[in-house]
This record gives structure tokens, C-alpha cells and sequence, in this order.
């Protein structure tokens, strides 16, 4: 198993340019999270799905969009990418939520400039 | 107030110490609790599960005091690769579902 899986590693967006962040998962799980980490501080939850067709904002959702067309893949769509979205993303999976541990993704680093 | 607050150190620690990280949290509906590890530049991975009868893997022993709201994680004959950010994490369900992530303490092994 590759677990979760995260395309680019890093990216430079200029002000005003859209992007997506790739995510997939071969584990078969339901829950699926999107996360930014800022420096010195904790992650934040961006979206969350539930299962394939349901999303849910988190606590950061504004400038970002998901989908979820199938269990294993969970796009972030970046549009219109300003300063503040300069951070890591980290996308991660889980078998339920609440109780159970989540398994993250390598990160994909942003800079937009 | 933070929902989840923790101590950012960092903790400066020779080896074969003992060092204890405490994280409070705020909401009484907190559901389930996590410590977890970060690598620099990597990502976090579950370092234990956090029950409240207290539960210990090997050198690690994580609490839970619900009354008190307080988490905490005891490593005991500190080792050179203990040196990470270690994140406290709560699960909250009140209906929707939420996970709130401490900023993380940093933690110094040295020779």
C-alpha cells in the first residue's frame, strides 16, 4: 500500500492563479481530510469529506474547493490563490472519524508570490 | 483561548531523561484524544491514542484527566531520535465533526 499520496511536492502560484492539490488514498477508507500548517502552528482543517459525493467545510474553508467523485481521490482546488494561502497542505485518511487515527500525506508545500 | 493549547518549549533534554508535555482543551465535548508526531518537514503520525484510564507503549505513557481537561504524554530514557513536534489532537462531535490540533511542542534530545 502507497497509503496517501499528495502531487506536487511544492509549488510557486503567482497572485491571482488557480491551482490543484492531488490527493489519493489505496486504502479504502471513508473519511478524508484536507489540512494547511502555517509555521509554528497546528494544522488547520480546510475541508472533509465522508464518503464519496459528501464534503463538509472545516474551520478554514474560505478560497478552497473540493470534490470527492470516488473513495480513493479528494482534490483541493485553489482559486484564485492570494499571499495568505502561502503554507503546507496535508491531506490524510481515515476508516471512520472521531475515534480513529488519521494517516497523512507527505504535504504539498505553497508559496504564492 | 485556544481550544487545544500546548506548551511550545522548545524542551531541551540530554539523553535518558524524563520529559512531560501538557495540552489542556476547551470544549467539554471533546470526544477522543491523540498524541501525534512531527517530523521537521514531514507530516504528523500517530504516536498513541490517549484513553482515560491511561494507557503506556514501551517508553511512552499518555493521561487523560476529563475532569481537569488536561492531556499529557510522559517519555521516559529520552533518546536522540525522541526529537520532534509533538502535537496534541482532539476529536470534538457535536453533531458535525471537528478535529482541533495543537501548535505542537518541540522537543531537543542531545548527546
Amino acid at each position: 500500500n502507497a497509503g496517501v499520496t499528495q502531487t506536487p511536492k511544492f509549488r510557486i502560484l503567482k497572485i491571482g492563479q488557480s491551482m490543484t492539490l492531488q490527493c489519493t488514498q489505496d486504502m479504502n477508507h471513508n473519511y478524508m481530510y484536507w489540512y494547511r500548517q502555517d509555521p509554528g502552528m497546528g494544522l488547520k482543517l480546510i475541508y472533509y469529506s465522508v464518503g464519496a459525493g459528501i464534503t463538509d467545510k472545516g474551520e478554514v474553508p474560505n478560497g478552497y474547493n473540493v470534490s470527492r467523485s470516488t473513495t480513493e481521490d479528494f482534490p483541493l482546488r485553489l482559486e484564485l490563490a492570494a499571499p495568505s494561502q502561502t503554507s503546507v497542505y496535508f491531506c490524510a485518511s481515515s476508516p471512520q472519524a472521531v475515534s480513529y487515527e488519521q494517516y497523512f500525506g507527505p504535504g504539498t508545500r505553497l508559496t504564492v508570490t | 483561548r485556544k481550544e487545544v493549547e500546548q506548551d511550545p518549549g522548545p524542551f531541551n533534554v540530554p539523553e535518558g531523561a524524563t520529559v512531560a508535555f501538557n495540552c489542556t482543551y476547551s470544549n467539554s465535548a471533546s470526544q477522543s484524544f491523540f498524541w501525534y508526531r512531527q517530523d521537521c518537514r514531514k507530516e504528523p503520525k500517530l504516536l498513541m491514542s490517549v484513553y482515560s484510564s491511561g494507557n503506556e507503549d514501551g517508553r511512552f505513557t499518555a493521561q487523560l484527566n476529563r475532569a481537569s481537561q488536561y492531556i499529557s504524554l510522559l517519555i521516559r530514557d529520552s533518546k536522540l531520535s525522541d526529537s520532534a513536534t509533538y502535537l496534541c489532537v482532539v476529536n470534538i462531535n457535536t453533531g458535525g465533526f471537528k478535529t482541533i490540533f495543537g501548535a505542537g511542542t518541540r522537543l531537543f534530545v542531545k548527546a
